[in-house]
């Protein structure tokens, strides 16, 4: 089995802030995702990525930037905190652009506060 | 609007009743998929549901695609079973992943 491994758990930021949001996989899998959760929002797409160095954008990419430059980790940036944001930031994993969802694997969250 | 539609937003249960959480998707149906989310934790697929009914124990998911609707139905309910259920279907482009529902929280007590 494998595991996704989203660094930190929670992460606490001032306005105008750039912060990052790491993201490992050991499954070997070519699609990584970064989604966001808010509370009566559901979750949104902010970027995926089908493989090493490339990058694609989702639904919620303004604000946001994103990384792959290996295989087995994606990174996001907030580019600027916007105050009293808060948001649960979800990774997610699957074998390759063309797998169904049912091999989706999401980690555990990394929870962003703005002061 | 939205896409993918739960109901109900939430529901509070005694112990052992059953209960039934909808989901019904405004755009034609590839396949979906059901998650249950605990306070704080990440997401567990539940059940991968492209059509038809599939039961896992106590849990019984049934989709209808020229319905664009699926439904999760909890029997005999546990305080375990108290969480976030979310659902999800698949988009048109696969490597896009998801786009979810917004939820139906579940609260069941003793």
């Amino acid at each position: 089995g494998g595991i996704i491994t989203q660094t930190p758990k929670f992460l606490i930021g001032q306005e105008g802030q750039k912060l990052t949001l790491k993201c490992q996989q050991n499954f070997n899998h070519d699609t990584m995702y970064w989604y966001r959760q808010d509370s009566g929002k559901g979750l949104r797409l902010i970027y995926y990525s089908i493989t090493e160095n490339d990058l694609q954008k989702g639904d919620l990419s303004e604000g946001y930037d994103a990384s792959r430059e290996k295989k087995s980790s994606f990174s996001l940036t907030v580019t600027s905190a916007q105050k009293n944001e808060m948001a649960v930031f979800l990774c997610a994993s699957n074998p390759d652009w063309g797998s169904s969802a049912e091999t989706l694997y999401f980690g555990s969250g990394t929870r962003l506060t703005v002061l | 609007g939205q896409q993918v539609q739960q109901s109900p937003t939430s529901l509070v249960l005694q112990e052992g009743e059953n209960a039934e959480l909808q989901c019904n998707f405004s755009t034609s149906l590839n396949s979906m998929q059901w998650f249950y989310q605990r306070p704080g934790g990440s997401l567990v697929s539940v059940f991968y549901n492209p059509s038809g009914t599939k039961q896992s124990g106590r849990l019984t998911s049934t989709t209808v695609i020229k319905e664009r609707r699926s439904s999760l139905h909890i029997s005999s309910s546990q305080i375990t079973d108290s969480g976030t259920y979310l659902c999800a279907m698949e988009r048109g482009n696969y490597a896009q992943g998801l786009t979810f529902g917004l939820g139906t929280r579940v609260s069941v007590f003793p």
